[in-house]
């Protein structure tokens, strides 16, 4: 079956545009996270859905970064006025339920702000 | 705050190697604990899933250990092979999913 999508998989922008990522999760995963990885790092969490429902935006670095789910499937990462320091790959993942379990990532998005 | 530490950042062995990646967490409230393997540009691949209650877990060559008193996890990885090769990463869950990831271990199995 099909894994977790993600477009674009690169983006130039240059510094003060808005862009937005996409992530198509896995069919009938409920829960769907958002995660940021500079490079040689490890993944930073940004955000979490259940469904259509943010229940954790602790993790976005800004009130520039928004994420939505509005239909509880696919969710959209927006940064508004990208900066340099937004480089980074942008990864997303899902799993199937409401408890924890083995989550699922995308091939991410790798967002380079000139 | 929960925080995952990696040791060794970096490993380099010949091909047929055992193979030892460590991993700690200093909040021992930590729900499951997963361990990922990631290739250069690619994103993360699941390895093994060890939950709470659990101690280990083991698919094919890789061995996966979960002590929560003592903080830590390994990933033992029996006759390396060059295919081997990537950065591995363990994370430690939250009770809402939420991943805390180390920084990785990069390994190169040379043939």
């Amino acid at each position: 079956g099909a894994g977790v999508s993600q477009s674009p998989r690169y983006k130039v922008a240059k510094r003060g545009q808005d862009v937005a990522l996409r992530c198509d999760p896995i069919s009938g995963h409920v829960s769907l996270f958002w995660y940021q990885q500079a490079l040689g790092q490890g993944p930073e969490f940004l955000t979490y859905f259940q469904n259509e429902a943010q229940l954790d935006k602790s993790g976005l670095p800004s009130d520039r970064f928004f994420a939505e789910r509005p239909e509880g499937s696919v969710s959209t990462l927006k940064i508004q006025r990208t900066q340099q320091e937004d480089s980074a790959v942008y990864l997303c993942a899902s799993s199937l339920g409401r408890e924890p379990s083995s989550q699922y990532f995308g091939p991410g998005t790798r967002l380079t702000v000139l | 705050k929960q925080e995952v530490t990696q040791i060794p950042a970096a490993l380099s062995v010949p091909e047929g190697e055992n193979l030892v990646l460590n991993c700690s967490f200093t909040d021992s409230a930590i729900y499951n604990l997963q361990w990922f393997r990631q290739d250069p540009g690619k994103g993360l691949t699941s390895l093994l899933l060890i939950q709470s209650s659990q101690r280990e877990q083991t698919s094919g060559r890789l061995n996966a250990s979960l002590d929560k008193s003592s903080g830590r996890s390994t990933l033992y990885i029996a006759a390396s092979q060059p295919g081997d090769s990537a950065t591995y990463l363990c994370a430690g869950s939250s009770n809402t999913g939420k991943l805390i990831f180390g920084q990785g271990t990069t390994l190169q199995v040379k043939p």
